[in-house]
């Protein structure tokens, strides 16, 4: 959607650490998402993080958020070759039980041996 | 448990006809989004339903697109008069109501002739 950009495309060797970013424009959003996407599969969650916080981390997955730059990242560690695929960065603006997201166009993500 | 399923996950029509997908949400899971996904664009939100009923159906593009759920599980998305610019991948989303991750189905990819 037009309220998240993020760069199309990513190339990083296998082994390395990779970094995809994401900024949005709505300051009310409520939860950042990071989906991962593989060729003709859905989506699957990877993480998230509440606006409140700055920093979360789960197993090689690192998630930055700077509020006021309205900037996420997502850093995968020891980038494999399984870690090729799209990568959506999505917002939601909560409102009575409504989660409904908002998502950027994806990250191409192609890791190279 | 078993995720959300969709069905067909291929279905292929000719410009003009109805077309109807259908959304098997989680067991117990009272919200249920539909999204639209163009080629090369993230997902876009259609519709939300808590329960029965559509509690925001602010994504829909036009009146010949229309979303039940009529027993509060189970839901379709009906096409009337297809466009080939309806031409997408339909994803659905399910998850308990104020929880703030949603879980995908594999989608329904919808080719208008």
């Amino acid at each position: 959607g037009e309220d998240v950009e993020q760069s199309l495309f990513l190339s990083v060797r296998e082994g390395d650490s990779s970094v995809i970013n994401c900024t949005y424009t709505d300051s009310s959003s409520t939860y950042l998402y990071w989906y991962k996407q593989e060729p003709g599969a859905g989506l699957q969650l990877l993480t998230y993080i509440f606006s409140n916080m700055d920093m979360k981390q789960d197993q090689r997955l690192t998630v930055l958020l700077n509020k006021k730059d309205k900037h996420l990242s997502l850093r995968i560690a020891d980038t494999q070759t399984g870690d090729s695929a799209i990568y959506f960065c999505a917002e939601s603006k909560v409102s009575s039980n409504d989660y409904k997201l908002s998502f950027g166009a994806g990250t191409t993500v192609t890791v190279r041996a | 448990g078993a995720g959300v399923s969709q069905t067909p996950s291929n279905k292929v029509t000719e410009k003009g006809k109805y077309v109807e997908l259908r959304c098997d949400p989680i067991s117990g899971h009272t919200a249920l989004y539909w999204y639209r996904q163009s080629l090369g664009q993230g997902p876009e939100f259609l519709i939300y339903f808590q329960g029965t009923g559509a509690a925001d159906d602010s994504g829909l593009p036009n009146d010949r697109f229309f979303a039940v759920r009529p027993e509060g599980s189970v839901s379709t998305l009906k096409i009337q008069r297809t466009e080939r610019g309806d031409s997408a991948v339909y994803l659905c989303a399910s998850s308990s109501t104020g929880e703030e991750t949603q879980y995908f189905g594999p989608g329904t990819r919808l080719l208008v002739l």
